[in-house]
């Protein structure tokens, strides 16, 4: 149980083309998802808390225009980067939390490669 | 400090114990977790413990906690080569809502 789908695996994009990740919670309905970038060798940077039918919290420094988060169900939140650029290239990754003990389960991650 | 801190790396030889320590900072924290990271995955939940609680044993992996001085270890019994991967420690800091403060990593290799 618990299992958290992330498409696509793996993305590589022009210089100004938006670009959708989707997160998804297979098997559990999950009220809030979370949006990790990770850069190589670093630990994960929280980028947003998504919430089924409420606008997404974002963390301080993370750009909400650049990084649209739509979460229209309890089992499905998408993360669009718009206009991508070389240096949105990252790994990124989302988590979906069960109640109780606020556990988050982890897709398998986006590497995103913006040419 | 302000950060949640591991040592970066580890070595061990297959066979032997891995201990894996972390230092957290919100000593209000329910809940603490361990995470695996594999090359190119995402994390993987391995184990977590209640902050009530002074050790956790599941299988090969034993989860010590010293709330005094905020200290989180992982020890992995007979680590195999598959167990090479980067090792998160994660807590759930008060006011934070579901929101996980993460480790910077540890890096375990495991050699024959």
């Amino acid at each position: 149980g618990a299992v958290v789908s992330q498409h696509p695996s793996r993305v590589i994009c022009k210089s100004g083309t938006s670009v959708k990740i989707e997160c998804r919670s297979l098997d559990f309905q999950a009220t809030t998802m979370f949006w990790y970038r990770q850069f190589p060798k670093q630990s994960l940077m929280l980028m947003a808390t998504s919430n089924e039918g409420s606008k997404a919290t974002y963390e301080q420094g993370v750009e909400k225009d650049k990084f649209l988060i739509n979460h229209a169900s309890l089992t499905l939140s998408t993360l669009t980067v718009t206009s991508a650029h070389p240096e949105d290239s990252s790994f990124y990754i989302c988590s979906a939390t069960l109640a109780g003990p606020g556990i988050q389960y982890f897709g398998a991650g986006t590497r995103l490669s913006v040419l | 400090g302000e950060d949640v801190e591991q040592s970066l790396f580890l070595s061990v030889r297959e066979g032997d114990s891995s201990v894996i320590n972390c230092t957290y900072t919100d000593s209000s924290s329910t809940y603490l977790y361990w995470y695996k990271q594999e090359p190119g995955a995402g994390l993987q939940l391995l184990t977590y413990i209640f902050s009530n609680m002074d050790m956790k044993q599941d299988q090969r992996l034993t989860v010590l906690l010293n709330k005094k001085d905020k200290h989180l270890s992982l020890r992995i019994a007979d680590t195999q080569t598959g167990d090479s991967a980067i090792y998160f420690c994660a807590e759930n800091p008060t006011g934070g809502g579901n929101k996980l403060t993460f480790g910077t990593g540890t890096q375990l290799k495991v050699e024959l």
